[in-house]
């Protein structure tokens, strides 16, 4: 089967301007999580989507983060505006609800210059 | 808040040798699930092994066990015959059905020749 898709794989925008992250899921998968994984540090989940839903995203900074998952499906992450903190990769996983059916993509770097 | 515990940031090992990484966690529910994830420099989170609390059955894969010591809420990877496409970051990771992943601060292991 096909894998998580991330796009971009790489972005360096400056500090104040505004980016965002597509994340398309593995097919039928019906949770989606958006994780932010800052250099040295373990991932840390940002919003978790049940089908077009929302789970959870007590961790989501929401004065300058928002997601969606339209229709169920693909998924858009947006910072505006960024800050130098915002430097991390983002993960995007999906799974199929059960415990083994995590699976990552290959994440998008993102630098704050 | 279920938590994760990662106390050894860097380990080394030689080729062909054994070595065990640790993780503790702290939870207060009884069922719930535990990871090791791979993260090469590639950033793809890959699953090495996984573990269901309520069974006592220590999980194998190949090379990869792991030591689940439940009444001590530890968890720990042991690599048997260490390769050099071992070297990569661990993570440990906790989750209850239905949650994200809840991951420790991870690992660097080091394979040498």
């Amino acid at each position: 089967e096909a894998g998580v898709a991330q796009s971009p794989r790489y972005k360096i925008i400056e500090k104040r301007q505004s980016v965002a992250f597509w994340c398309n899921p593995i097919s039928g998968h019906a949770t989606l999580y958006w994780y932010q994984q800052i250099l040295g540090q373990g991932p840390k989940l940002l919003i978790q989507f049940q089908n077009n839903g929302v789970v959870d995203d007590s961790q989501l900074p929401k004065d300058r983060f928002s997601a969606e998952r339209l229709k169920g499906v693909d998924s858009t992450l947006k910072i505006q505006p960024a800050k130098l903190e915002d430097s991390a990769v983002y993960l995007c996983a999906s799974s199929s609800g059960q415990f083994y059916g995590y699976t990552f993509g290959s994440g998008t770097r993102l630098t704050v210059v | 808040a279920q938590t994760v515990t990662q106390s050894q940031p860097e380990m080394s090992v030689q080729e062909a040798e054994t070595v065990t990484l640790s993780c503790t966690y702290d939870t207060s529910e009884n069922n719930y699930y535990l990871f090791w994830y791979k993260q090469p420099p590639s950033r793809q989170m890959i699953l090495v092994i996984r573990q269901e609390a309520y069974k006592q059955q220590n999980a194998t894969e190949n090379r990869f066990s792991v030591n689940f010591q439940k009444a001590a809420k530890s968890f720990s990877l042991k690599i048997s015959d260490s390769q050099l496409g071992d070297t990569a970051m661990y993570f440990c990771a906790f989750t209850l059905s239905g949650y994200a992943l809840n991951f420790g601060k991870g690992t660097s292991l080091l394979v040498t020749p």
